[in-house]
């Protein structure tokens, strides 16, 4: 079974730019979470998305926002890009975002010049 | 307000001895808990995870322990095998509800020394 694939692998952009990132789940698996880590912060939640609805959304700014696609693929969308916004954009996959562990992807390093 | 904490950003370990990782969290709603290991430019992978009803779990070299009274709990390795030199995150949630939303802590560095 192939893992949870995230692409690009590394972006760069500059302030003031938009970004969209991507996210194919474990075959099957419905859930589809997003996590910012930067350093010495740990994994942040941006937001969870089942069935195409988001369920949960975390303390992050209208400026980051996703959707997700009937073949559970998600995207991750950023618009105009901070400096701050440089981090390690993590995108997890469960079976139902229930009582059960997450698989992480690979994760898009993105940086804001 | 970091609801869960990691206080130690790294911890040196010899091959073959114990290494303890330590977690505080502050929320009383959590009520599962996880620990992943995340290697550099990999995503983090599941270790190991416990539920609020037990307070020890174990899976091979990896014991979980939780102490809800004083709201922590810590990872044991045992034996370290220079393998493990990763970082490990803590991560809380609350199971009720259908959405799964992860509080993680900042992570602790292992170096497990040949």
């Amino acid at each position: 079974k192939a893992g949870v694939t995230q692409t690009p692998r590394y972006l760069i952009k500059t302030r003031g730019q938009q970004v969209t990132l991507s996210c194919s789940p474990i075959s099957g698996h419905r859930s589809v979470s997003w996590y910012q880590q930067t350093p010495g912060q740990g994994l942040q939640f941006l937001f969870e998305y089942f069935s195409e609805t988001q369920r949960n959304k975390g303390n992050f700014p209208g400026r980051f926002s996703g959707r997700q696609f009937s073949n559970s693929r998600s995207e991750m969308n950023v618009s105009t890009l901070e400096l701050g916004d440089s981090a390690l954009y993590l995108c997890a996959s469960s079976a139902s975002g229930g009582n059960e562990k997450l698989f992480f992807g690979s994760g898009t390093q993105l940086s804001v010049l | 307000d970091q609801q869960v904490k990691q206080n130690s950003p790294s911890l040196s370990v010899q091959e073959g001895r114990i290494s303890i990782l330590n977690c505080d969290y502050t929320n009383s709603m959590f009520d599962y808990f996880l620990w992943y290991k995340k290697y550099p430019a990999e995503g983090p992978t599941f270790l190991i995870s416990i539920s609020s009803i037990k307070d020890k779990n174990e899976d091979g070299r990896f014991t979980v322990f939780l102490n809800k009274s004083a709201k922590h709990l810590s990872l044991h390795i045992v034996p370290s095998q220079p393998g493990d030199s990763a970082v490990y995150f803590c991560a809380a949630a609350i199971s009720s509800g259908s959405a799964r939303q992860l509080t993680f802590g900042s992570g602790t560095q292992l170096t497990v020394l040949p």
